[in-house]
């Protein structure tokens, strides 16, 4: 009931295509979804977050769906760029006084110039 | 501001060998934590800490210590290393009433 998990586990788009990266949970009780963007030899950033409230989240050119009922959330990459080439993670959290995030597995993504 | 820092960057250890991986942050967090990240697994959190003094164990705790005596620094000890404890480790911290966690640059160990 704790996993998250994460599809595809690698993706190739040409420039200025769309990326879809989906995510599944389980566990109601999560209440924060922040996807999170690494590249090579560096340590994960977060990208953009989302919490159970709303159904769409946009920042720039990448936006988060979330379908509560279905337990899924995505994230969309619009006109993809070769300079977004990097792995890609979802995670989901609670919020009841405990700091554990449970991660996806991760998407690798190369945008094709 | 350095944000989260990690030393070493690279380390090879041989099986039995213990050691400590060093974390510190210099933005006040309360929030601590340590994963690992292997091939095809994604981040899986080790031990995370919601302030001095408070530790707890996450999803793959065996085999490894961690103790938080101060709020800037959460050391991560495997008592005897082990090839199975072989991946990239990576420390992060929060600020408390936040969301975003913020990650080191990692440590890459090897286990012979």
């Amino acid at each position: 009931q704790q996993q998250v998990k994460q599809s595809p586990q690698s993706l190739i788009v040409q420039k200025g295509g769309i990326s879809i990266i989906n995510c599944a949970y389980e566990n109601t009780a999560f209440d924060y979804f922040p996807w999170y963007q690494q590249f090579p030899g560096k340590g994960p950033a977060l990208l953009i977050a989302i919490r159970p409230d709303v159904s769409e989240k946009k920042e720039g050119r990448f936006t988060i769906s979330f379908n509560k009922s279905a337990k899924q959330f995505s994230l969309h990459i619009m006109d993809s760029q070769p300079g977004d080439s990097a792995t890609y993670f979802c995670a989901a959290s609670g919020t009841s006084g405990t700091y554990k995030y449970i991660f996806g597995t991760g998407t690798r993504l190369k945008v094709l110039a | 501001n350095a944000g989260v820092t990690q030393t070493p960057k690279f380390q090879v250890l041989k099986t039995g060998q213990s050691m400590t991986l060093q974390c510190a942050q210099d933005m006040n967090h309360e929030y601590m934590s340590w994963y690992r990240q292997d091939p095809g697994m994604g981040l899986r959190l080790i031990h995370y800490s919601v302030g001095a003094g408070i530790t707890d164990q996450g999803e793959v705790p065996n085999g490894y210590n961690v103790s938080r005596s101060t709020t800037e620094d959460f050391p991560l000890r495997l008592l005897s290393a082990a090839p199975s404890q072989t991946s990239v480790y990576f420390c992060a911290s929060k600020a408390s009433g936040t969301d975003t966690q913020y990650f080191g640059p990692g440590t890459r160990l090897t286990v012979l």
